[in-house]
């Protein structure tokens, strides 16, 4: 079975501090993407990176930065400088092998970022 | 564009009245998707569909149907509603022929059943 976990279910930090929210992803499908997805207090949820299990190469974009290790399943995100319009609930949400159209996701990490 | 919009944003039903909720997509996809969230949970899926005329369960069909008539409208019944099915109801869309393309969500249906 698959199970995705998102052990941190609240975070505060102070603005400028750097971030780490945590994904760890179990399955025995050798192919997947998954995806990290963000939810302001408005309550939209906006699609924020896709990477494949097979490329663990980290990413860089602007403050954001991800880091995928296959041996351990994790796929960690982190945000550098924090500021305030960071705070959301981010959710990390694998979409499963060849064929598959589900996002199972997980419950989400709520960040708070204060001034 | 629009990108997907969804109709009611709000709604308050009681015990056993039915309702449909409208999702509508202008970019071409040909997925769609219904979710559910629940306060301290992630989305979940109860159906889906990967094009115009056809539908398939997800994770937690049960006391819904839906309905792809057309490629750019997915819709989500209620044929008797419950306490239970009390939730925000996201619509979700993809592109393309391969299933990893990310999905853009509505803005989402808050569902309240007395």
């Amino acid at each position: 079975a698959q199970k995705v976990t998102q052990a941190q279910t609240e975070i505060s930090v102070v603005e400028k501090e750097d971030v780490t929210l945590d994904c760890v992803y179990e399955t025995r499908d050798t192919t997947y993407y998954l995806f990290w997805y963000k939810q302001p207090p408005s309550g939209e949820l906006v699609f924020l990176i896709r990477r494949n299990s097979f490329d663990e190469q980290n990413e860089i974009s602007g403050r954001y930065s991800w880091n995928f290790q296959k041996s351990t399943s994790s796929f960690n995100f982190t945000i550098t400088a924090s500021q305030v319009v960071d705070s959301a609930v981010y959710f990390c949400a694998p979409l499963g092998g060849a064929g598959s159209y589900q996002l199972t996701f997980g419950k989400g990490t709520k960040l708070s970022v204060i001034p | 564009n629009a990108g997907v919009t969804q109709t009611p944003k709000f709604r308050v039903l009681k015990t056993g009245q039915s309702m449909t909720l409208l999702c509508a997509q202008d970019m071409n996809h040909e997925y769609m998707y219904w979710y559910r969230q629940d306060p301290g949970m992630g989305l979940r899926l109860i159906h889906y569909s990967v094009g115009e005329g056809t539908t398939a369960k997800g994770e937690v069909p049960d006391g819904y149907n839906v309905s792809r008539l057309k490629k750019q409208n997915f819709l989500l019944g209620l044929e008797s509603a419950a306490p239970s099915q009390t939730s925000v109801y996201f619509c979700a869309s993809s592109y393309g022929v391969s299933s990893y393309n990310e999905q853009f969500f509505g803005p989402g249906t808050r569902l309240t059943v007395l």
